[in-house]
C-alpha cells in the first residue's frame, strides 16, 4: 500500500499558537488527501477534503477559518490549527487517495499527530 | 448513504483462540468494504479490503473476512489470535463508483489476555 508520513507525531504549545502538521505521500501522487479527527476511545470524524490546486471541501461543524488546510502539491498537504486551545486537542491522521490507478478505492493513513494545547 | 455498524465495542479473548469481529452495513448502492487496524498512538493500517470477486478476502496478519450480500455483513476472523493483535478495528464502507470516501465504524477493541 502507499506510504504517508506526518510531522510532527506529537507536538505541545500554548493556549493561542497556531500549529502545522504536514502530511506528504510518498510514493504516489496523492490528488486527493483528507484529515481526520479522532478523539479518544472514538472513530475517526472527517474533517476536510483536500484537492490539490483547490480549494478543501469542509465536513459540516468544521471551521474552516480555524483549521486551514493547503494542498500545494500532489505529495503535499497541511493542516494548520489557528489560535489552538485546549478543546482543540486531540489526534490528526491524513489520509491519501488517488483518482486514478491502484490506489483509486482506498485511503491510505498516516501515523498520525498527537496535539496537546496547554 | 452508507453506515456501519459494529456490534461489538470490546471483544476479550485469550492467546490461540479464534475471533470473530462482526460488522454490518447499510447503502443502496454497491460498496467497497474495509477493514482497517489500530494500534495505540498510531493511524490506521490497512488489514483487507473487498472490491469485487471472491466474497472471502484474505488480509495481512492471518487475518481474513467474509462479504455477505444478503445479511450485508462483513465479518472479520482469525483462527488464532496473538497478544500481538490487541488493537482497535474498524470497519469501514465506501458506495462504489462513487467518491470513494469511505463511512467509519465506531471501532471493536480487541484485547487478547495470555
Amino acid at each position: 500500500g502507499a506510504v504517508v508520513s506526518q510531522h510532527p507525531s506529537w507536538v505541545i504549545c500554548k493556549s493561542g499558537t497556531s500549529v502545522k502538521i504536514e502530511c506528504r505521500s510518498l510514493d504516489f501522487q496523492a490528488t486527493t488527501m483528507f484529515w481526520y479527527r479522532q478523539f479518544p476511545k472514538q472513530s475517526l470524524m472527517l474533517m476536510a477534503t483536500s484537492n490539490e490546486g483547490s480549494k478543501a471541501t469542509y465536513e459540516q461543524g468544521v471551521e474552516k477559518d480555524k483549521f486551514l488546510i493547503n494542498h500545494a502539491s500532489l505529495t503535499l498537504s497541511t493542516l494548520t490549527v489557528t489560535s489552538a486551545h485546549p478543546e482543540d486537542s486531540s489526534f490528526y491522521i491524513c489520509s491519501v487517495q488517488s483518482v486514478s490507478g491502484s490506489y483509486q478505492e482506498t485511503q491510505y493513513f498516516g501515523p498520525g499527530t498527537r496535539l496537546l494545547v496547554l | 448513504a452508507q453506515s456501519v455498524t459494529q456490534l461489538d465495542s470490546q471483544v476479550p479473548v485469550f492467546e490461540e483462540a479464534p475471533v470473530e469481529l462482526r460488522c454490518n452495513y447499510s447503502s443502496s448502492v454497491s460498496v467497497y468494504l474495509f477493514w482497517y487496524v489500530q494500534y495505540p498512538n498510531q493511524g490506521l493500517q490497512l488489514l483487507l479490503k473487498y472490491l469485487s470477486g471472491s466474497t472471502l478476502v484474505k488480509g495481512i496478519n492471518g487475518f481474513e473476512a467474509e462479504f455477505n450480500k444478503s445479511q450485508t455483513s462483513f465479518h472479520l476472523r482469525k483462527p488464532s489470535v496473538h497478544i500481538s493483535d490487541t488493537a482497535e478495528y474498524f470497519c469501514a464502507v465506501s458506495e462504489s463508483g462513487g467518491s470513494y470516501i469511505p463511512t467509519f465504524g465506531r471501532g471493536t477493541s480487541l484485547i487478547v489476555h495470555p
